[in-house]
């Protein structure tokens, strides 16, 4: 069975651009993440959706950030303008398991997509 | 506020040698942790969870404890192989009274281990 997908891997661009991250989940589940890892440090939740509902955007920074679930399977994030700070590596989890299980259940993550803002 | 604390930030070994992984928390109500093995260039991947009830579990060169009582875990890794090198993270969920069935994830920095040859 496929793993969750990520694209693209790999990303510079100048500040001010926009950009776009692309998240497959594995199939059949309903809890989607999207974090925010900088090196050395442990992922940030950025926003997770249930379904196509986004249940938890506190940590999402809406002036610049936005993300969307349509059909409450693929995910995309976007990012306009790029700062120099958003440089980092987004990451992509789902989740069997929904907001009942109270966070218990194994998150598996794509391999992350790598933003470089010049 | 929740927190997950985790020590050392970094570890260098000889292959073949054992190290230990800290990881403090400070996360309420708790329920269980859970310790991933993140690549260098890849997303985590989970390793174990623990629970009150399941305090002790070991899988191969890998075992991993629970004290509730200091609120602590370890992650033990014996006659350390070249592939263990990678950053080990470690979560804690808790409920957030936001709303039914909310929660956080919080997660700690890592350790990042390096085992040489």
């Amino acid at each position: 069975e496929a793993g969750v997908v990520q694209s693209p891997r790999y990303k510079i661009i100048e500040k001010k651009q926009p950009v776009a991250f692309w998240c497959n989940p594995i199939s059949g589940h309903n809890t989607l993440y999207w974090y925010r890892q900088n090196l050395g440090q442990g992922p940030e939740l950025l926003i997770r959706y249930e379904n196509e509902e986004a249940v938890d955007d506190s940590q999402l920074p809406k002036d610049r950030f936005s993300a969307e679930r349509l059909k409450g399977v693929d995910s995309t994030l976007k990012i306009q303008p790029a700062e120099l700070g958003d440089s980092a590596v987004y990451l992509c989890a789902s989740s069997p398991l929904g907001r009942l299980a109270g966070g218990s259940g194994e998150l598996f993550f794509g391999e992350g997509s790598r933003l470089t803002v010049l | 506020k929740n927190q997950v604390e985790q020590s050392p930030q970094s570890l260098i070994i000889l292959e073949g040698k054992n190290c230990t992984l800290q990881c403090n928390y400070t996360v309420s109500p708790f329920s269980n942790l859970r310790w991933y093995k993140q690549d260098t260039g890849r997303g985590p991947v989970s390793l174990t969870i623990m629970t009150f009830s399941e305090n002790t579990k070991s899988n191969g060169r890998y075992t991993a404890t629970l004290d509730a009582d200091t609120k602590q875990s370890s992650l033990h890794i014996t006659a350390s192989q070249l592939s263990d090198s990678a950053s080990y993270i470690c979560v804690v969920p808790s409920l957030a009274y936001s709303g039914a069935g909310s929660y956080q994830l919080t997660f700690g920095k890592g350790t990042k281990l390096s085992v040489i040859p």
